[in-house]
């Protein structure tokens, strides 16, 4: 399985700033997904970045919120703008498995975001 | 779309008891159904999948059933030990796309 890293691992961010969050993996894979899990909830898609093309976006979630790049094929990064208290949450990448295995997905540790 | 319903939301039980965390689904189409575990901290972490073409999948001491004609499916610890505490998800890939629909989660607690 591919090896997910996440930065920062946790911030705390005053209302009405931005967070860029940084996903690093450690092979190329096509696909990397976006993840918003709240306090004590499951986890809800936010957005699907594949390399070269926009993000797709998932039903309440809008790019203006939250612009996602994906310039390599090993590299994303979420920006959560003009942030409120209720964007307190979990963000995880995810990608997929590979060639092998396309239905699996394997998630980072995740950022923890605070905010006041 | 699909909807992925999961109990027990919380789940005490004494080391060395098993435990059994059971889901449905609602779309015929799903094929693929993983489980995750979630430490305290931690992003979920794969631990067992089982496919449409399956009917049971067992790794040491986890295992995984599947009723397609019911749409359910659960997974089985046996011999739990405390480093089996966590949040566990279940879920179901929709269509034929790398989209998975999570389950709402089950606490689990094993206590020495």
């Amino acid at each position: 399985s591919a090896v997910i890293s996440q930065k920062p691992s946790r911030d705390i961010c005053q209302r009405g700033t931005s967070l860029t969050i940084q996903c690093q993996v450690d092979s190329q894979v096509t696909m990397m997904f976006w993840y918003r899990q709240q306090p004590g909830q499951s986890l809800t898609l936010i957005a699907t970045a594949n390399q070269g093309s926009e993000a797709t976006y998932e039903s309440g979630f809008v790019i203006d919120k939250f612009p996602i790049s994906r310039p390599n094929l090993t590299f994303s990064t979420l920006t959560v703008s003009n942030m409120s208290p209720e964007d307190s949450s979990i963000y995880l990448c995810s990608v997929e498995g590979g060639q092998s295995s396309t239905d699996t997905q394997y998630f980072g540790p995740g950022t923890r975001l605070t905010v006041l | 779309g699909e909807n992925v319903e999961q109990h027990p939301s919380t789940l005490s039980v004494q080391e060395g008891d098993s435990a059994v965390i059971k889901c449905t689904y609602s779309d015929s189409a799903s094929n693929y159904f993983p489980w995750y575990k979630q430490e305290l901290g931690k992003g979920p972490q794969l631990i067992i999948d089982i496919r449409s073409n399956v009917g049971e999948k067992k790794d040491q001491r986890i295992a995984v059933t599947l009723n397609k004609t019911a749409k359910h499916f659960s997974l089985h610890i046996t011999e739990t030990q405390p480093e089996d505490s966590a949040v566990y998800f279940c879920a179901a890939t929709w269509g034929g796309y790398q989209k998975v629909t999570f389950g709402t989660g089950t606490k689990l607690q094993v206590i020495p």
